[in-house]
């Protein structure tokens, strides 16, 4: 079964917008949240990544928002560029670097 | 770049058949992970290779098999191949008991299977 649930499956923004990607998570054990980026032909490449004992972390443009009680945590992408158009994928995991992701969101920034 | 790389980077292979995939990580990195990751879907987690050991497998039958060398290397063999093993195979490395937790992944292997 899958553990991580994540939504939309895919989003358009226009450039300057806002995306926002959500994903909810069954396993309390899980005490890692990290966010990837992937591009066509590539690797995931980590984003940002969040533990459960704050409820926002960002960077640059990309912040994380976590609701323990709910199991819930999110991506948001201000003010999106072209160059953000990929798919984005969020993952949970213990102390043991196994990571479950979640189905993964293709993002389009249209110009 | 994340030092993390792997070979090949395309393969075509038939039913039946027994492939192996290489992965090279970054120096110091004691753990290594294996990845599934079939199109349109995230990456599955298919085992964790420890200081040379097994650390974990996920929901993949014994036909996955893996090793990792002394030297930062890993392989993943899989035996049998079966229409449904043709994916991109992900390996991400890291260092084990580190202040950090990230995972750097190799750029994948994507294996047809005709």
């Amino acid at each position: 079964q899958q553990q991580v649930k994540q939504s939309p499956q895919s989003l358009i923004v226009q450039k300057g917008g806002i995306s926002i990607i959500n994903c909810a998570y069954e396993n309390t054990a899980f005490d890692y949240f990290p966010w990837y980026q992937q591009f066509p032909g590539k690797g995931p490449a980590l984003l940002i990544a969040i533990r459960p004992d704050v409820s926002e972390k960002k960077e640059g443009r990309f912040t994380i928002s976590f609701n323990k009680s709910a199991k819930q945590f999110s991506l948001h992408i201000m003010d999106s560029q072209p160059g953000d158009s990929a798919t984005y994928f969020c993952a949970a995991s213990t102390n043991d670097y196994k990571l479950s992701f979640g189905a993964g969101t293709t993002v389009t920034v249209r110009a | 770049e994340t030092g993390v790389t792997q070979s090949p980077t395309h393969l075509i292979k038939t039913r039946g058949q027994q492939v192996t995939l290489r992965c090279s990580s970054q120096s110091g990195h004691n753990t290594v992970s294996w990845y599934q990751q079939a199109l349109g879907q995230g990456p599955q987690f298919i085992f964790q290779y420890y200081r040379e050991e097994e650390n974990g497998r996920g929901n993949f039958p014994p036909r996955f098999s893996g090793l990792q060398f002394p030297n930062y290397s890993s392989e993943l063999n899989v035996n049998a191949l079966e229409l449904d093993d043709s994916a991109l195979y992900l390996c991400a490395s890291t260092i084990a008991g580190h202040s950090t937790d990230t995972q750097y992944f190799g750029p994948g292997t994507r294996l047809t299977v005709l």
